[in-house]
């Protein structure tokens, strides 16, 4: 059990597009979910934590406004990235928290973004 | 959360036990030390966790030092597959942390 899901897996746009990402908790409820973004070469870097109905916590420097996070579900979180530029290209990964008394967390699979 | 220290890099024979050290001095009484993997390209994938006892499943062991100051990842026959980048992470609510990890090059 445990399974998150990420959509796409992979995604190429132009300059100046907005995408979405979807993160899924395919079998448990989610009490927080998490985005993470990871270029090459380098570790994760945690973007913001989203709690279900309520508005996400952004790491400094991440800009709200470019990196839209809804979480309108216990199963669901979505990013959007607005207005993306090359800068943006980057490996985008999430994950779900189930709340136990040791606050488990399961990632999923990533998805590359490439924007041209 | 506390800080955790890892070498960056380690290379292990295909079957031999692999061991991947982790400093966290500064963690505290109810943080608990997790273990993370990410092999190329994919998301991150749990392999185990710990408190005070040392802890042993599937696929690892964790051994954490009585005053909890250090912990070593031990898997017990390395394969080729287990070549990834392996991440030590004290942590007890909130926010998961990445560190760099140490990128274990599992060699034939």
């Amino acid at each position: 059990g445990a399974v998150v899901s990420q959509h796409p897996s992979w995604v190429i746009c132009k300059s100046g597009t907005s995408v979405k990402i979807e993160c899924r908790s395919l079998d448990f409820q989610a009490t927080t979910m998490f985005w993470y973004r990871q270029f090459p070469k380098q570790s994760l870097m945690l973007m913001a934590t989203s709690n279900e109905g309520s508005k996400a916590t952004y790491e400094q420097g991440v800009e709200k406004d470019k990196f839209l996070i809804n979480h309108a579900s216990l199963t669901l979180s979505t990013l959007t990235v607005t207005s993306a530029h090359p800068e943006d290209s980057s490996f985008y990964i999430c994950s779900a928290s189930r709340m136990t008394s040791y606050n488990e967390q399961f990632f999923g699979p990533g998805t590359r973004l490439t924007v041209l | 959360d506390a800080k955790t220290t890892q070498p960056t890099s380690m290379d292990c024979a295909e079957g031999r036990a692999a061991n991947l050290p982790c400093n966290h001095s500064t963690i505290s009484g109810n943080e608990y030390v997790y273990w993370y993997r990410q092999i190329h390209s994919q998301g991150p994938q749990y392999i185990i966790h710990g408190l005070k006892n040392n802890e042993t499943n599937e696929m690892a062991s964790l051994i954490i030092t009585e005053d909890r100051k250090s912990s070593t990842l031990i898997l017990p026959h390395a394969t080729l597959r287990d070549t990834a980048v392996y991440y030590c992470i004290v942590f007890n609510t909130g926010k998961l942390i990445f560190g760099q990890g140490t990128t274990l090059q599992v060699k034939p």
